[in-house]
């Protein structure tokens, strides 16, 4: 099977302008995850999707990250706008249980704000 | 606030010896695990898991171990391959949508 795509697979831009993410999960995956992974750190997750629905958006920034899956499939992430500390790899994930046993994971996106 | 911690940010073994990766956590709640393997630039990929009812999962070379008790998850490989020089993330899940992961480790195998 295809596995989850993502794209641009790198991306630089000045501070306080946006940027977009995009993700084509596995087909027939209802759950969509995006992460932020810092350098030196571990995932951390900013939103989970069960098809188009939100279901834990948690810790998302909301007031410069938005994220949405139209139609259950493909999904956007975009940062408005950006700061330094956004600097990251964004990896989206998918999977058919809403609990996640065992995601499948894109190559990400390395995001540089400078 | 880190749920979730693997002490060793790196690990070097000669090709044919076990590799122990361990894990440790701080919340009780957590009832299932899962070992990730990451390669430079890809993304993770699910390596193997285990519940919090069992106390050990084996998979081929890779297994894992959960203490309890003492909060700690391990991953075995033996015998460790140069193709097995990766970074590890261990994952906890807690009742809910997402897994806590570690900072990772990095792991070495020496030829």
């Amino acid at each position: 099977e295809a596995g989850v795509a993502q794209s641009p697979r790198y991306k630089i831009i000045e501070k306080r302008q946006s940027v977009a993410f995009w993700c084509n999960p596995i087909s027939g995956h209802a759950t969509l995850y995006w992460y932020q992974q810092i350098l030196g750190q571990g995932p951390k997750l900013l939103i989970q999707f069960q098809n188009n629905g939100v279901v834990d958006d948690s810790q998302l920034p909301k007031d410069r990250f938005s994220a949405e899956r139209l139609k259950g499939v493909d999904s956007t992430l975009k940062i408005q706008p950006a700061k330094l500390e956004d600097s990251a790899v964004y990896l989206c994930a998918s999977s058919l249980l809403p609990v996640g046993y065992g995601y499948t994971f894109g190559s990400g996106t390395r995001l540089t704000v400078v | 606030d880190q749920q979730v911690k693997q002490n060793s940010p790196s690990l070097s073994v000669q090709e044919g010896r076990i590799s122990i990766l361990n894990c440790d956590y701080t919340n009780s709640m957590f009832d299932y695990f899962l070992w990730y393997k990451k390669y430079p630039a890809e993304g993770p990929t699910f390596l193997i898991s285990i519940s919090s009812i069992k106390d050990k999962n084996e998979d081929g070379r890779f297994t894992v171990f959960l203490n309890k008790s003492a909060k700690h998850l391990s991953l075995h490989i033996v015998p460790s391959q140069p193709g097995d020089s990766a970074v590890y993330f261990c994952a906890a899940r807690w009742t809910g949508n997402q897994f806590y992961f570690g900072t990772g480790t990095s792991l070495t195998v020496i030829p």
